[in-house]
């Protein structure tokens, strides 16, 4: 079945790296995709993996994959006050490429 | 560039009353779909088209309608609005199937806040 789940809440010092994680127990996702929602907004893509890579590095994003564990996560280095936001994971599967199927979000608050 | 634009941005409605959220793309996409969000459940498909006159079922489709006459409009449908349904409603919109990354993005409207009484 397809559920993904993560935390709730992350709250970080600007300067600090952000780690928001994602797991998912469709073992036969896709693609795996990163959204950003900030406040009072529709999501926005940030950046996608492929179910084939480890790793995705852009600019201060990288993506990590692990599929044994089912585990994505976004890394954001050097965070600042604009990173604040929902971040949503969501993952595509080969017997349903219709649609994607969205994480519960995670609210990351930046501190000065 | 408009993108996805939804209408109403905010609507109060008693229960029991019928309305009709608004979405429209000016994009070209095949795939419309609309989402509602509510707090610590993320967002939750409700209804999606992948081209004019096919819609289908997401996981939460009780208590809405939608139909696709047009490419560009995608118009959700709420019968007998009820408490459970105050939410936050967007409609999203990509060119193409979500399996590959060059048609997947999902553009979305600004949101729609629906409050039921």
């Amino acid at each position: 079945g397809e559920d993904v789940e993560q935390s709730l809440f992350l709250s970080v010092r600007e300067g600090d790296s952000s780690v928001i994680n994602c797991t998912y127990t469709d073992s036969s996702s896709t693609y795996l995709y990163w959204y950003k929602q900030e406040p009072g907004a529709g999501l926005q893509l940030l950046t996608y993996i492929f179910s084939n890579m480890d790793m995705k590095q852009d600019q201060r994003l990288t993506v990590l994959l692990n599929k044994k564990d089912k585990h994505l996560s976004l890394r954001i280095a050097d965070t600042q006050t604009g990173d604040s936001a929902i971040y949503f994971c969501a993952e595509t599967t080969p017997y349903n490429t219709d649609k994607l199927i969205f994480g519960t979000g995670t609210r990351l608050q930046v501190f000065p | 560039n408009a993108g996805v634009t939804q209408t109403p941005k905010f609507q109060v409605l008693k229960t029991g009353q019928s309305m009709t959220l608004q979405c429209a793309q000016d994009m070209n996409h095949e795939y419309m779909s609309w989402y509602r969000q509510d707090p610590g459940m993320g967002l939750r498909l409700i209804h999606y088209s992948v081209g004019a006159g096919i819609t289908d079922q997401g996981e939460v489709p009780n208590g809405y309608n939608v139909s696709r006459s047009t490419t560009e409009d995608f118009p959700l449908r709420l019968l007998s609005a009820a408490p459970s349904q105050t939410s936050v409603y967007f409609c999203a919109s990509s060119l193409g199937t979500a399996a590959s990354f060059d048609t997947g993005e999902l553009f979305f409207g600004e949101g729609s806040r629906l409050t039921v009484l």
